[in-house]
């Protein structure tokens, strides 16, 4: 079975500095994975995904991840926090399971953004 | 309103009580799923549906039901409330699975408390 691990629960950087959130997969297969936020009280919404068309891949809010397949990683980076970054993020794998391609996720990385 | 909706939002329960927690999505995704969300394990899946009429087992469908007679409509039911139930919960629907082209689309939870 596919998974994925978050390094590092909670992550802190001040406004302005480089965002790093880390996350490692594990799959015998070239994995589809995706990068989620939360905000608070909200439901997860869609960052990014990675579907093997493009190692670099770049999503919403100036958020982008590199797929590493020598180091199994997919970390997200931002150049320079916003303090609406502060939020959640998971990071997910997709597979097979019975009649549909499911969502791993992983236990999620809180980044808190220092005026 | 478009998109995907929960009800109710917040819902304090007692231990053994029936409880049935609703998810309406106006898209007309063939896919919807229900996870749990809980401190230090991410999301997990506990049921999914591929149409209407059909469920599937996740990772954690002990103590819930689920049924679905109508394509918008997936209500999940914890037939006797535990305390292990307390939790937030997502719904959340996709057009084909979660394949590479296809992302999960989420719904603002239901933060449920079971006493």
């Amino acid at each position: 079975a596919q998974s994925v691990t978050q390094l590092g629960s909670h992550v802190s950087v001040s406004e302005g500095a480089l965002v790093l959130l880390r996350c490692n997969y594990s799959s015998s297969v070239p994995p589809y994975l995706f990068w989620y936020v939360q905000y608070p009280n909200q439901g997860l919404q869609l960052l990014l995904k990675y579907t093997s068309a493009a190692t670099l891949v770049k999503g919403i809010n100036g958020f982008e991840a590199e797929f590493k397949k020598s180091e199994t990683s997919f970390h997200l980076t931002k150049p320079s926090a916003h303090m609406s970054d502060a939020a959640e993020y998971f990071c997910a794998v997709s597979d097979w399971k019975g009649s549909a391609r499911q969502l791993t996720f992983g236990s999620g990385t809180q980044l808190t953004v220092l005026p | 309103d478009a998109g995907i909706t929960q009800s109710p939002r917040y819902k304090i329960t007692e231990t053994g009580r029936q409880v049935t927690l609703m998810c309406h999505q106006t898209w007309s995704h063939s896919y919807m799923f229900w996870y749990r969300q809980d401190l230090g394990h991410g999301l997990r899946l506990i049921y999914y549906s591929a149409a209407a009429d059909i469920t599937d087992k996740g990772e954690v469908p002990d103590g819930y039901v689920v049924s679905r007679s109508k394509t918008e409509n997936f209500p999940l039911t914890l037939e006797s409330a535990t305390r292990s139930q307390t939790s937030v919960y997502f719904c959340a629907s996709s057009t084909i699975g979660t394949g590479a082209l296809n992302e999960q689309f989420f719904g603002p939870g239901t933060r449920l408390t079971v006493l």
